[in-house]
């Protein structure tokens, strides 16, 4: 199995700041890397997919890089409805796999 | 607008099959896609569990041992989870989803049934 890193585990900051979350694969997934958000009690969301391309209505500030083993998300100016965890998914091989996730709270 | 719903028991006897079915409306399943199958421990990470397109491919998570059987019911609509000998650790939030074809996202999640395994 394709093992998902994310870091840190969890994040504080402030409403207006920039934020970067790290996934890393075990091995190379090329670009079949997709984000989703996840609130409280609430099913995940899809933000991203194919490692850049943003799903349906999803702000434009976030934003994607990377390909291969290393990628990143950024929020560039974090809204106060961007407060949730992160969970990053390869989908490279069977079986699909996520990242433990990273929790963004408010400072 | 594509909308998933998960029904069934929310509490299982440890041993015994768990069974769930998800409602999907807005889209027809027969049409494409994959049907997917992700749980959560409350408070923890997402596993996948399998997927199952319309036809033949079904895939499932090598770590459910044979356990798992994912079906669809296209005359309703419907798509089902089935696992068997179920334990506490299988104790979860489950999800239903679509997920694509092509880049396997998940984009349209159901609101997630917590079932419980125990006695």
């Amino acid at each position: 199995d394709i093992q998902m890193t994310q870091s840190p585990s969890s994040l504080s900051a402030s409403v207006g700041d920039r934020v970067t979350i790290t996934c890393r694969a075990s091995r190379g997934i090329s670009n079949y890397l997709n984000w989703y958000q996840q609130k409280p009690g609430k099913a995940p969301k899809l933000l991203i997919y194919a490692a850049s391309s943003l799903h349906s209505g999803v702000p434009s500030r976030f934003s994607v890089s990377g390909s291969g083993t290393d990628f990143t998300l950024t929020i560039s100016s974090l809204q106060p409805e961007d407060f949730a965890t992160y969970f990053c998914q390869q989908a490279f091989s069977s079986p699909r796999t996520f990242g433990q996730g990273t929790k963004l709270e408010i400072k | 607008q594509v909308q998933l719903q998960e029904s069934g028991p929310g509490l299982v006897e440890p041993s015994e099959t768990l069974s769930l079915t998800c409602t999907v409306s807005g889209y027809s399943i027969r049409l494409g896609y994959y049907w997917a199958w992700v749980r959560q421990p409350p408070g923890k990470g997402l596993e996948w569990i399998g997927s199952k397109y319309h036809g033949e491919n079904t895939y499932y998570n090598p770590s459910l041992r044979g356990r798992v059987t994912i079906s669809l019911d296209t005359s309703k609509n419907q798509f089902s989870l089935n696992l068997i000998s179920v334990t506490a650790a299988d104790s979860a939030i489950y999800y239903c989803a679509r997920e694509d074809s092509s880049w396997s996202y998940f984009d349209y999640w159901g609101q997630g049934t917590l079932v419980a395994v125990s006695s």
